[in-house]
C-alpha cells in the first residue's frame, strides 16, 4: 500500500481555519484519499474522501493537488471538539475486494481556546 | 452514533484465558473489519469479512480467530491470552461499494492481568 506522510502534531486557535497536510508521492491511479479522525476514547470517525477533485461535506473540505501527490484537509472553523488525531489514508479500490484501511500515526491536532 | 455496536465495552481477564468480542454492523453493511489499538502499536488491521467470507487478513495472530455469521454480526475470538494482548479492539463496517467509508464502533477495551 502506498504510504502517506503527515506532521506529528499541529495547533490551531479556536474558531480559526485549520489546514492539515498530507503527502502521498507514490499514490496510484486507483487510490482514493481518505481522512479519518479519532477523538479521545472513541473509535475512528470518517471525515471525507476523494479521488481527483476537491470535495466538501458538512465536516470539512478536501483539497487534492493536481498531480495527486499531496492533499489538505481543511476544517473551516476549528472548535474544541475538533481536537483529535487525524489520519490520511490511501485506499486502493482496484477490484481486489480487500478494501481495508491501513492507519499511520496521523497528526494530533490541538485546539487552543 | 456510527450504527456499529460492540459488546462488551470492557473486559478484564487473566492470562491464558479465552474471550469473545462481538460486533453488530450498520444495517445493510456486508463488510466487517477488526482492528487492534495498543499504546505502542497504533491501529493495526486484523481481518476483514464480506458477507460471511474472509476477504483480507492483516496482522492477526494464530491465537486469534474471527467469523461473520449469516445475520452479518461478527465475533473475534482471542485465546491463550497474554499481557500484551491488552488493547482496544475496534470493529468497523462498510457499505458495498469499494470506496465506501468505514464506520467504527466505540471498541472493546480488553485488559489481561
Amino acid at each position: 500500500d502506498a504510504k502517506t506522510t503527515q506532521p506529528n502534531s499541529m495547533e490551531s486557535n479556536e474558531e480559526e481555519p485549520v489546514h492539515l497536510p498530507c503527502n502521498h508521492s507514490t499514490i496510484s491511479g486507483t487510490d482514493y484519499i481518505h481522512w479519518y479522525r479519532q477523538l479521545p476514547s472513541q473509535g475512528p470517525e470518517y471525515v471525507i474522501h476523494g479521488l481527483t477533485s476537491n470535495v466538501n461535506n458538512r465536516m470539512a473540505s478536501l483539497a487534492i493537488a493536481e498531480d495527486r501527490k499531496s492533499s489538505t484537509l481543511i476544517l473551516h472553523r476549528a472548535t474544541l471538539r475538533d481536537a483529535a488525531v487525524y489520519y490520511c489514508i490511501l485506499r486502493d479500490v482496484a477490484g481486489t475486494g480487500a478494501n481495508n484501511l491501513f492507519f499511520g500515526t496521523g497528526t494530533r491536532l490541538t485546539v487552543i481556546p | 452514533d456510527s450504527g456499529v455496536t460492540q459488546t462488551p465495552k470492557h473486559l478484564i481477564t487473566a492470562t491464558g484465558q479465552r474471550v469473545t468480542l462481538r460486533c453488530s454492523p450498520r444495517s445493510g453493511d456486508l463488510s466487517v473489519y477488526w482492528y487492534q489499538q495498543s499504546l505502542d502499536q497504533g491501529l493495526q488491521f486484523l481481518i476483514q469479512y464480506y458477507n460471511g467470507e474472509e476477504r483480507a487478513k492483516g496482522n492477526i495472530l494464530e491465537r486469534f480467530s474471527a467469523q461473520q455469521f449469516p445475520d452479518l454480526h461478527s465475533e473475534l475470538n482471542l485465546s491463550s491470552l497474554e499481557l500484551g494482548d491488552s488493547a482496544l479492539y475496534f470493529c468497523a463496517s462498510s457499505g458495498n461499494r469499494e470506496s465506501s467509508p468505514l464506520h467504527f464502533g466505540n471498541g472493546t477495551r480488553l485488559t489481561v492481568t
